[in-house]
């Protein structure tokens, strides 16, 4: 079963303007982190976060994890129209098989010029 | 560096023949593998990972399996393909420590007809 889950599903803004996704999941947790994909194409990774981290950032990326609710948001910054893709949350977390990453839902982010 | 190479990048197949996509890595050793699929407009569904030779984990009974015959190299395999086997296959890769990010190839589209 899919561990994350995104929302909002849809995203539409105007360049300029900030994009907030958020993921929740289900279990624990080694990290938490975000990949973007643009139509048809694989994923690129974004940032990572730990579990013992509660903000992370890298350019105009913010990342946070709670994991009290079991929860993270991905904010853009001042978007671009170079930003609009899908983005998804994957948590990863150590089994005694190895390591297991798996995905949400994803987020598709439109943003207009 | 460290590469990932999954082929083919299109496969169009007829309901019941058999499938093989395979995936490289290089630049690495001992990576962990991933199959994913992707229904159009979905999140990534974690079909299969391995954490080394000879070693698969099943996330989802299904119509596939996998295999992994050297430490860099992992096929996705069907005897029969089914109408509902169509998706976006993705391969990917990271090192199996908890605090890595994983590398994705371009995936395969493949439609069964």
């Amino acid at each position: 079963s899919q561990q994350g889950e995104e929302d909002p599903q849809a995203l539409s803004i105007q360049e300029g303007e900030n994009a907030t996704m958020n993921c929740s999941y289900k279990t624990s947790i080694n990290n938490l982190q975000w990949y973007r994909q643009n139509s048809g194409r694989g994923l690129v990774h974004l940032i990572l976060i730990r579990s013992n981290e509660r903000e992370k950032h890298s350019g105009r990326l913010r990342v946070t994890l709670d994991t009290s609710k079991k929860s993270s948001s991905l904010l853009i910054t001042a978007s671009r129209a170079a930003d609009t893709a899908s983005y998804f949350c994957a948590t990863d977390w150590m089994e005694t098989s190895g390591s297991r990453l798996t995905f949400g839902e994803g987020t598709q982010l439109t943003v207009n010029p | 560096s460290q590469t990932i190479h999954q082929w083919p990048a299109t496969l169009v197949q007829p309901v019941g023949s058999p499938l093989s996509l395979e995936c490289t890595v290089e630049g690495t050793s001992n990576p962990n593998l991933y199959w994913y699929r992707q229904a159009a407009g979905r999140g990534l569904q974690l079909l299969f990972y391995s954490v080394g030779i000879g070693q698969i984990s099943s996330e989802v009974p299904q119509n596939l399996s996998a295999s992994r015959p050297q430490d860099r190299q992992f096929i996705l395999s069907s005897k029969k393909l089914l109408l509902s086997d169509s998706g976006f296959y993705l391969c990917a890769w990271n090192i199996g420590t908890r605090y890595t990010e994983a590398f994705f190839g371009q995936g395969t589209r493949l439609t069964v007809v």
